[in-house]
């Protein structure tokens, strides 16, 4: 049952360093996505892949990059970190577009900038 | 663009009370959904719901939608302190870019 798991749960970064947040599902949903979650902003979206092979921009798409590895794994990269990048990272996958799409998230990375 | 608004952002309110949240989106939408997060953790569905009028329910919380008004509403019937979360209303649309946007939440804190 573990659904979506996501690595690491906290990391703490100085500016200009990168890191990759990894997400995986094991539920064979098609589409997965990317948010992060500021206080009082509730979740921006930063990037999705529909289905395995394509990806597309959120609402807040700079400063990050995004690899749909295999339909399983979804990860966002950090080339070069901004104390504006501090956040709580969700993961989050569905079904797909075709059906209710309820999104099911993974347990947060809670990045620190510095 | 597609927008969502919750009211309120903050809700205090005493065991035994009513009360309703608003969930307001600004273009047309395909399904919209409520979700629950509590405190450092991560965020769970409650309903989602699909078409004009739906109405869904479970225990104290009862969710619609009127896709005319653009508006879902959360009711809250006769709150008990374990409802106290953060409450999220999120829609989704295949029109034109595909979107999916969340509200800002409402934190709901039931007093004993």
């Amino acid at each position: 049952n573990a659904g979506v798991t996501q690595t690491p749960k906290f990391q703490v970064l100085k500016t200009g360093q990168s890191m990759t947040l990894q997400c995986a599902q094991d539920m064979n949903h098609n589409s997965m996505y990317w948010y992060r979650q500021d206080p009082g902003m509730g979740l921006r979206l930063i990037y999705y892949s529909a289905s395995e092979g394509t990806t597309d921009k959120g609402e807040v798409p700079n400063g990050y990059n995004v690899s749909r590895l295999n339909k399983r794994e979804f990860s966002l990269r950090l080339e070069s970190a901004a104390p504006s990048q501090t956040s709580v990272y969700f993961c989050a996958s569905s079904r797909g577009l075709a059906d209710k799409n309820i999104q099911y998230f993974g347990a947060g990375t809670r990045l620190s900038v510095l | 663009e597609l927008k969502v608004e919750q009211n309120p952002l903050f809700l205090s309110m005493q065991e035994g009370k009513n009360y309703t949240i608003y969930c307001n989106y600004s273009t047309t939408s395909d399904r919209l959904y409520w979700y629950r997060q509590d405190p450092g953790k991560s965020l769970e569905s409650l309903f989602v719901l699909l078409s004009n009028g739906a109405v869904k329910q479970e225990g104290r919380l009862m969710a619609s939608l009127d896709t005319k008004a653009r508006l879902s509403t959360l009711h809250i019937t006769a709150a008990v302190h374990d409802l106290s979360a953060t409450y999220f209303c999120a829609v989704d649309s295949t029109s034109g870019t595909y979107k999916y946007i969340f509200g800002t939440g409402t934190r709901l804190k039931v007093l004993a």
